[in-house]
């Protein structure tokens, strides 16, 4: 059973438009959520975090939205550059355990 | 300073034979994180240690499976009789203090396994 889920596999959005990544998850107990980013054979790299106290989350072009009611989270990237061509990964964090959703592939399309 | 090492960056194996895949943290990094990512799925997390806490090993998808991490420094993730759905890439990851969120999660690059 998926605790977490990016329902979307892949995105494509143009260049300079905005992108918006989903992920739901099931667990309310669920107190912090993060968005990690990868590129191929390479790790995750950490993007940005929200602690469920909170709703909104911005650093620099990236911004994220919590949902509590809805168990819902959101990436926002904007503008849209090239080289944020990569998988997407949301994660959260529930005593000492990460859980994450299967990626979102963003596709920048010029 | 130098990050997250892994080693080997690749390894090939045949089913049944035991793998051992090392970390070596960020120095001064008391949290330490195994995760694996099989090909088209997501991170799957399997172990994390906590300075000299007991670790928290539920995430072990099987007992063919074990960590070790000596102190704050070098983590080697055994795998006996390997499988060929153990192929994937294994990552590393280490953080100051092991707060996830409010501690950033430094990866390596990873081990690429493949059990023939």
């Amino acid at each position: 059973d998926q605790q977490v889920k990016q329902n979307s596999p892949s995105l494509s959005v143009q260049e300079g438009r905005i992108s918006i990544l989903n992920c739901d998850y099931t667990n309310s107990m669920f107190d912090y959520f993060l968005w990690y980013k990868k590129y191929p054979a390479e790790g995750p790299t950490f993007l940005i975090s929200i602690s469920s106290i909170k709703d909104k989350n911005e650093d620099g072009r990236f911004t994220v939205f919590l949902n509590k009611s809805a168990k819902h989270l959101s990436l926002h990237i904007v503008p849209s550059q090239p080289g944020d061509s990569a998988v997407y990964f949301c994660a959260a964090w529930g005593g000492d355990k990460i859980i994450f959703g299967k990626g979102t592939r963003l596709h920048i399309l010029p | 300073g130098a990050g997250v090492s892994q080693s080997p960056s690749n390894k090939v194996t045949e089913k049944g034979k035991d793998v051992e895949l090392r970390c070596d943290p960020i120095s001064g990094h008391t949290a330490l994180y195994w995760y694996r990512q099989r090909l088209g799925q997501g991170l799957e997390f399997l172990i994390y240690f906590q300075g000299n806490s007991a670790p928290d090993k539920s995430g072990l998808p099987s007992d063919r499976f074990s960590a070790e991490r000596t102190g704050e420094s070098v983590s080697t993730l055994t795998i006996q009789r390997t499988q060929q759905e153990d192929s994937a890439v294994y990552l590393c990851a280490s953080s100051l203090a092991g707060l996830a969120g409010v501690d950033t999660q430094y990866f390596g690059p990873g081990t690429r396994l493949t059990v023939l």
